[in-house]
């Protein structure tokens, strides 16, 4: 019963290298969102995608961009990595109609960027 | 856009004592108010979560309460044990009509929470 996996956990970066976070969820949900953690400012939305085919923008999706590549998986990209850019990710997904609004997160992919 | 406060930062508490976690939301249109719990190297995991119709919800050791007015809500533990220590998140979110969910959520900056034996 995996959940949400995420890869890599562990990724270091030289600033303007690129590189793909790759998430896959095996719950049958229609909803899939990325988010950034750091110190002292929660977690904060980066893109999601309410079904598959769709992806809109969250709080801060600037340097990032998003590919829902089927229902089960959705990939971030970093095209050109900044230090800003260094954080923990997390992938989550959701039912997109139901009586709770749960997302059930992935553990996480520490990125630093040199 | 919407914007959450949470306090305090940080929480110490002997365990048995009770802890409360209070957060603020800025748009009288949020709708829905979960809280998650964040053990350290995993992800966040959904604890207890209310909606604006209700002022206030139990589930065995913990309790959230919500004011719409003074758009505020906390997350009460009673009984605290050293497992209930982990980062506390509060959030809120727009759900819309008909019981459609959203994951946009806005997230408080967390509190870190310690239960000493």
């Amino acid at each position: 019963n995996a959940g949400v996996t995420q890869t890599p956990k562990f990724q270091v970066l030289k600033t303007g290298q690129s590189m793909t976070l790759q998430c896959a969820q095996d719950m049958n949900h229609n909803s899939m969102y990325w988010y950034r953690q750091d110190p002292g400012m929660g977690l904060r939305l980066i893109y999601y995608s309410a079904s598959e085919g769709t992806t809109d923008k969250g709080e801060v999706p600037n340097g990032y961009n998003v590919s829902r590549l089927n229902k089960r998986e959705f990939s971030l990209r970093l095209e050109s990595a900044a230090p800003s850019q260094t954080s923990v990710y997390f992938c989550a997904s959701s039912e997109l109609t139901g009586r709770t609004g749960e997302l059930f997160f992935g553990e996480g992919s520490r990125l630093t960027v040199l | 856009g919407e914007n959450v406060e949470q306090h305090p930062s940080t929480l110490s508490v002997q365990e048995g004592d009770s802890a409360v976690i209070k957060c603020t939301y800025s748009d009288s249109a949020s709708n829905y108010f979960p809280w998650y719990k964040q053990e350290l190297g995993k992800g966040p995991q959904l604890i207890i979560d209310i909606r604006s119709n209700v002022g206030e919800k139990k589930d065995q050791r913990i309790a959230v309460t919500l004011n719409k007015t003074a758009k505020h809500f906390s997350l009460h533990i009673t009984e605290t044990q050293p497992e209930d220590s982990a980062v506390y998140f509060c959030a809120a979110s727009i759900q819309g009509v008909g019981g459609t969910s959203y994951g946009k959520l806005t997230f408080g900056q967390g509190t870190i929470l310690t239960v000493h034996p």
